[in-house]
């Protein structure tokens, strides 16, 4: 079944510990994004990649981290989590070319205390 | 970058009657333009989308019509049903001459079935 996973589902942290949410598709798509959402803000593009070691800042990078070492995973990294990053996140992926589809992941519900 | 409107940020509607939706866009250069729907507690899910060469599309009861000399695009339900409540968002590319991906999304309509 093509889809995009991301774990954990959920996670409750504390401030300035380290945390790491995984992304994985396995459509081979080239693109991937991660977004926040959070009420009445709709979705914000965190980082984006175009292809493996190729990725950029979106839209709300400060505070994130991402990397991109093989195509089908796109792991986002909190360095130094704070109560500001507690959100909704979503991972998406999509093919090249000129459709701009995105593929959601489940999402992950992140909160920092 | 690209900036997009969404209006309104609610929408309560008797089931049967329509529902539209709107947005305006800030890139002239833009060219894809989606509609998203999300269910409580799920995922965003493409329902609609056209591209800047048409100014209409339709599937059953929802259509999509854009307007690119105003720089805006529409969502149309029509005959609503409960399974429609839901959160609606539309999106477009990111700026053209920034070289980015992804979506710009705007912040949402809330739309409600009243039975």
């Amino acid at each position: 079944e093509a889809q995009v996973t991301q774990n954990p589902r959920y996670l409750i942290t504390v401030t300035g510990k380290k945390l790491t949410v995984t992304c994985s598709q396995n459509m081979n798509h080239e693109y991937m994004s991660w977004y926040r959402q959070d009420p009445g803000l709709g979705l914000r593009q965190i980082y984006y990649s175009m292809n493996v070691e190729v990725t950029d800042k979106g839209d709300v990078p400060e505070g994130y981290k991402v990397s991109r070492k093989e195509k089908r995973n796109f792991p986002l990294i909190l360095e130094s989590p704070s109560p500001n990053q507690t959100s909704l996140y979503f991972c998406a992926s999509r093919y090249g070319g000129p459709s701009y589809e995105q593929y959601f992941g489940p999402g992950t519900r992140l909160t920092v205390t | 970058g690209e900036n997009v409107e969404q209006h309104p940020s609610t929408l309560s509607v008797q089931e049967g009657d329509s529902a539209v939706i709107k947005c305006t866009y800030s890139d002239s250069a833009s060219n894809y333009f989606p509609w998203y729907k999300q269910e409580l507690g799920k995922r965003p899910q493409l329902i609609i989308d056209i591209r800047s060469n048409v100014g209409e599309k339709k599937d059953q009861r929802i259509a999509v019509t854009l307007n690119k000399t105003a720089k805006h695009f529409s969502l149309h339900i029509t005959e609503t049903q409960p399974e429609d409540s839901a959160v609606y968002f539309c999106a477009a590319p990111p700026y053209s001459g920034g070289g980015a991906d992804g979506l710009t999304f705007g912040k949402g309509t809330h739309l409600i079935i009243q039975p």
